[in-house]
């Protein structure tokens, strides 16, 4: 079972670069969202999405982009990164129609980005 | 804006003691859930609580919900040094989809 997997694991960017984190999850669940954590504080939502062609802004959207052309994928896009963007990204998805699982949010393992 | 505040942010205690984290907000949510992450892992999830007042026990540890569903507590009795992690607590606004996390609780448990 992958459930959800990211890619990359690890990046180094420069300022002002640009980059796609991706997401992808095989449990057919409708909603998928990005959440940023950075050291030793709780998950902050940059953006979310209830199904394909859906997407809306979380907590901390600016600088992020989405989109969900399909139920699996759900990429992240870093337009100009910043030193501030510094973080680890985790993707998430659950369903509300699950029976054994309703709701339950399932992280991937993480990516770590480090922008210099 | 919804948001969602636990205490204590850090917790560090020896093997066999009783703790109890909490997890507020003005706000009201249709759900929460509690979390837990460790070291280079995302979030696990330990409970839902859906109803005001509800009480879930999951072995040593108590979940409880709120009776105006803004608010919930974790009680862990005789904490082990497994319990050691980041707990998190996760609300959505009614029917938004929209999940928020707390500020998370850093527990250490001694030996």
């Amino acid at each position: 079972n992958a459930g959800v997997t990211q890619t990359p694991k690890f990046q180094v960017l420069k300022t002002g670069q640009s980059m796609t984190l991706q997401c992808a999850q095989d449990m057919n669940h409708e909603y998928m969202s990005w959440y940023r954590q950075d050291p030793g504080m709780g998950l902050r939502l940059i953006h979310y999405s209830v199904g394909a062609g859906i997407t809306d802004q979380g907590e901390v959207p600016n600088g992020y982009n989405v989109s969900r052309s399909t139920t699996e994928d759900f990429p992240l896009r870093l337009l100009s990164a910043a030193p501030s963007q510094t973080s680890v990204y985790f993707c998430a998805s659950s369903s509300r129609y699950s029976a054994t699982a309703r709701d339950t949010i399932y992280f991937g393992e993480g990516s770590w980005l480090t922008v210099v | 804006t919804q948001l969602l505040e636990q205490s204590p942010q850090f917790l560090s205690i020896q093997e066999g003691e009783n703790l109890t984290v909490y997890c507020n907000s003005s706000s009201v949510f249709s759900s929460l859930q509690w979390y837990r992450q460790e070291p280079g892992e995302g979030p696990v999830l330990l409970v839902t609580v859906v109803t005001g007042g509800e009480v879930k026990k999951l072995k040593r540890l108590t979940f409880q919900f709120g009776d105006a569903r803004k608010d919930s507590s974790l009680h862990i009795t005789a904490a082990q040094p497994g319990d050691t992690g980041l707990y998190l607590c996760a609300g959505e606004g009614s029917g938004t989809y929209k999940y928020i996390f707390g500020t998370g609780t850093r527990l250490k448990v001694l030996a």
